[in-house]
């Protein structure tokens, strides 16, 4: 049982546009959510994240949305960048169990 | 300050053979989890702690134990190991659950053959 899904497997945008990453959720008990990073043989990075109370958060390109009506959030990424090339895991974590969830991951490929 | 620590980088391990990964964090940080990343897939919890002397199971357990028997160390026990265990495996800890983000090491890459 998926907890946190990634419905996209893959995205391409063109450099300069707008990146969208999506992730929908099922538990309710999820109040924390967070982005992170992962380039190949690293460990992931943290990116972003963002309380269950707010509906955005901000940090220079990256905006994460969250919709708890629909249990979705999404991260924005604007202007994409070659650099930001990298696996995109969705996460959540669950105040009834501490466990902290990710989703299977989005592989952003930003074209020059 | 090395942040998360695994050891070893790499290993392989012929079926039915036991190893432990070990987890170290320098951060003091009160929660410290092991997930598993399978080829093309996202990041399963194996174990987790929310502090010294207290652990949990995640998603996939079976086939894994964990101790906490420090707030810095964090190791992951394979007994009798499986191909099902193929996997790269990643540590990460995090001050408290939420607010806060969790910080991972650079991996294991395990082979049973």
């Amino acid at each position: 049982d998926q907890q946190v899904k990634q419905n996209s497997p893959s995205l391409s945008v063109q450099e300069g546009r707008i990146s969208i990453l999506n992730c929908d959720y099922t538990n309710s008990m999820f109040d924390y959510f967070l982005w992170y990073k992962k380039y190949p043989a690293e460990g992931p990075t943290f990116l972003i994240s963002i309380s269950s109370i707010k509906d955005k958060n901000e940090d220079g390109r990256f905006t994460v949305f969250l919709n708890k009506s629909a249990k979705h959030l999404s991260l924005h990424i604007v202007p994409s960048q070659p650099g930001d090339s990298a696996v995109y895991f969705c996460a959540a974590s669950d105040r009834a169990t501490n466990k902290l969830i990710f989703g299977t991951g989005t592989l952003l490929a930003v074209q020059p | 300050n090395a942040g998360v620590t695994q050891t070893p980088k790499f290993r392989i391990l012929k079926i039915g053979q036991s190893m432990t990964l070990q987890c170290a964090q320098d951060m003091n940080h009160n929660y410290m989890y092991w997930y598993r990343q399978d080829p093309g897939m996202g990041l399963k919890l194996i174990y987790y702690s929310v502090g010294a002397g207290i652990t949990d199971k995640g998603e996939v357990p079976n086939g894994y134990n964990v101790s906490r028997s420090t707030t810095e160390d964090f190791p992951l026990r394979l007994e009798l190991a499986a191909p099902s265990q193929t996997s790269v495996y990643f540590c990460a800890s995090s001050e408290n659950r939420v607010n806060t983000e969790a910080f991972f090491g650079q991996g294991t890459r395990l082979t049973v053959v």
